[in-house]
């Protein structure tokens, strides 16, 4: 079974704190993914990675950044929280190639955090 | 950019009904998913799909891939309390190397 665990289920920042948010992934999976998901607005790609140190922007990747130095392990970073930033947040991973050789598209997701930004 | 809509938005159905939602796209998709998310948990993946025409099933869930490669089907037979969450379609277009997620659809079942 594919496990995917996130650092922690809650999580409540004060404005301009910097905030790291971890994801661990354990079945070798090449690419790695945030999300975060709110009511109305389904699920944002914020960046995601496909090799170790590599990193792509998704479509809202102001005011994050990422971090994959091993490759089991991807981090988000909030720089300086703001309120808007209070969401769920989601890991996922996903195989490179699919099954028939194609680009990986089975992307399994770990529990999620809840940041709450005051 | 591409969207997937996604319908029923939402869906308020009798125990012991079948269900039936869909995904749609204006292009070609080469996969697609069906996941599951339960209130508070991040989603799990039902079904995966890479075949047009393809026809999978998940114990009582079943889900198709459109022979036009531009929709999906997800059904759910004789549905029970635990089916209640928010069900996403997910799909890869054949242009792009991104997975796009549709809106979802929030079951509810009147026990």
């Amino acid at each position: 079974d594919v496990k995917v665990t996130q650092s922690s289920r809650y999580l409540v920042k004060r404005t301009g704190e910097k905030v790291f948010l971890e994801c661990v992934q354990d079945m070798d999976h090449e690419n790695m993914f945030w999300y975060r998901q709110d009511p109305g607005l389904g699920l944002r790609l914020i960046y995601f990675s496909y090799d170790v140190k590599m990193k792509e922007k998704g479509d809202i990747p102001e005011g994050y950044s990422v971090s994959r130095e091993k490759k089991e392990r991807f981090s988000l970073i909030l720089e300086s929280a703001s309120t808007n930033q209070t969401s769920m947040y989601l890991c996922a991973s996903s195989l490179l190639l699919g099954p028939r050789g194609g680009p990986g598209g089975e992307q399994y997701f770990g529990p999620g955090t809840r940041l709450t930004v005051t | 950019g591409q969207q997937l809509n996604q319908s029923p938005q939402s869906m308020f159905i009798q125990e012991g009904e079948d269900v039936s939602m869909n995904c749609t796209s204006s292009s070609i998709f080469n996969t697609w998913l069906w996941y599951k998310q339960d209130p508070g948990e991040g989603p799990v993946l039902l079904i995966a799909l890479y075949k047009a025409g393809e026809l999978t099933s998940n114990g009582r869930l079943t889900a198709q891939f459109g022979i036009t490669r531009k929709d999906s089907f997800l059904n759910i037979s004789a549905s029970i309390p635990s089916d209640v969450g928010i069900y996403f379609c997910a799909g890869r277009p054949s242009s792009a190397s991104k997975i796009i997620f549709g809106s979802g659809t929030r079951l509810s079942i009147r026990p």
